[in-house]
């Protein structure tokens, strides 16, 4: 079974200010991807950024950069020069490569508040 | 570009009534489709799936059912909700059930039970 554990319940950072959300996965399958969403009050849920288990540098969409640490088993957000706007919940999920294990795996998530 | 609705956005239903929520996908074809639900305050938990027509996938056995009448419609149903039922309804598609693939999420549909 795959697991998703994300730590932190809630941050506050400062305006401007770079910010590392953790998340650690647990899985036994070899071949995984792992990925972020923010979710803002609207609910919707919003794709950030993917790494997969094989990828060889760590993954970065314009602001977001993700911090793949195999042997750890963790993949930190890390969101740069953060934006009012970037206040939300990050969820972390993994999807693993087994035929009919459709789901993704979801971490409770962290809700970050940035401080103007 | 691809796009997925979501209907109703919210939906407030008293206890023992029947629910109907629908999801289609626009721009792509032969998506694989996705029911999340989400409880207050926490992730989301994958209820159904389905890679074609007709083909239903269940995750959690429960009250709710799905179906997919259409290439890129996905349709969840009740016949009697339960309190329990409350929560954030997500639908969700990608292109295949690979590992790599993303799966994009619709607006949600918020359902009280009363």
């Amino acid at each position: 079974a795959q697991k998703i554990t994300q730590t932190q319940p809630g941050m506050f950072v400062q305006e401007k200010e770079a910010v590392t959300l953790d998340c650690t996965y647990d899985t036994s399958d070899p071949s995984y991807g792992l990925f972020w969403y923010k979710q803002p009050s609207s609910g919707e849920m919003i794709f950030l950024i993917y790494q997969g288990s094989y990828d060889q540098q760590n993954a970065t969409e314009g602001r977001y950069s993700l911090n793949f640490q195999k042997a750890r088993k963790s993949a930190n957000l890390v969101i740069s020069a953060s934006q009012l706007g970037d206040s939300a919940m990050y969820f972390c999920a993994m999807r693993v490569s087994n035929f009919g294990n459709e789901k993704l795996t979801f971490g409770t998530g962290t809700r970050l508040t940035i401080i103007p | 570009s691809q796009t997925i609705h979501q209907w109703p956005a919210t939906l407030v239903q008293p206890v023992g009534s029947p629910l109907s929520l629908e999801c289609t996908v626009e721009g792509t074809s032969n998506p694989n489709l996705y029911w999340y639900r989400q409880a207050a305050g926490r992730g989301l938990q994958l209820l159904f799936y389905s890679v074609g027509i007709g083909q239903i996938s269940s995750e959690v056995p429960q009250n709710l059912s799905a179906s997919r009448p259409q290439d890129r419609q996905f349709i969840l149903s009740s016949k009697k909700l339960l309190l329990s039922d409350s929560g954030f309804y997500l639908c969700a598609w990608s292109k295949t059930g690979a590992f790599t693939d993303t799966q994009y999420f619709g607006p949600g549909t918020r359902l009280t039970v009363l």
